[in-house]
């Protein structure tokens, strides 16, 4: 159980593009999601938590305008990219929980290169 | 000082060796505790929760001091399939929110 999918697994866009992520839940509904990126060597790092049916939470110092999240569903969120720049290359990973103890399952993540 | 911190290794060890984590976090409000392994450009994967009177998964065991605000994993018997970046992770903001350390990465070896 708590299977979460993630598509795409890599993508390589031009700068200037806008690219989306999206995050499924398959056999559980999350009313929450994350959204994580990781760069090379470095930790997971939360970029925004989404909520069914309400505006996303974004950490400090993401721009909510250039990393759009929608969640139109219990079982899905998008993050876009909106006019990706090479500095955006990263892994971005999505990860949603069945609730408070049971863990949270990651998506297989997104590598994204900007060219 | 960062919320949640671990030394970044790499710790190399022979197969079959004991070898053993640790990592702190600084917010005393932190309500649940995991340890995660992460392959080489894949997704965390939770390898086991962490609980204040410990616990143990085969050849894992995981432990919580809540008055250091300490934690550890215990791997015994390493295989190389062991060979990964262990993540420890804290729960926090009203059980919403998850704070990775930076991984310790493991290579064991024949």
């Amino acid at each position: 159980g708590a299977v979460v999918s993630q598509h795409p697994s890599w993508v390589i866009c031009k700068s200037g593009t806008s690219v989306k992520i999206e995050c499924r839940s398959l056999d559980f509904q999350a009313t929450t999601m994350f959204w994580y990126r990781q760069f090379p060597k470095q930790s997971l790092m939360l970029m925004a938590t989404s909520n069914e049916g309400s505006k996303a939470t974004y950490e400090q110092g993401v721009e909510k305008d250039k990393f759009l999240i929608n969640h139109a569903s219990l079982t899905l969120s998008t993050l876009t990219v909106t006019s990706a720049h090479p500095e955006d290359s990263s892994f971005y990973i999505c990860s949603a929980g069945r609730g408070q103890g049971f863990g949270y399952t990651f998506g297989s993540g997104t590598r994204l290169t900007v060219v | 000082r960062k919320e949640v911190e671990q030394d970044p290794g790499p710790f190399n060890v022979p197969e079959g060796a004991t070898v053993a984590f640790n990592c702190t976090y600084s917010n005393s409000a932190s309500q649940s505790f995991f340890w995660y392994r992460q392959d080489c450009r894949k997704e965390p994967k939770l390898l086991m929760s962490v609980y204040s009177s410990g616990n143990e998964d085969g050849r894992f065991t995981a432990q919580l001091n809540r008055a250091s605000q300490y934690i550890s994993l215990l791997i015994r018997d390493s295989k190389l399939s062991d060979s990964a970046t262990y993540l420890c992770v804290v729960l926090t903001g009203g059980g919403n929110k998850l704070t990775f350390g930076t991984g310790t990465q493991l290579k064991v070896e024949l």
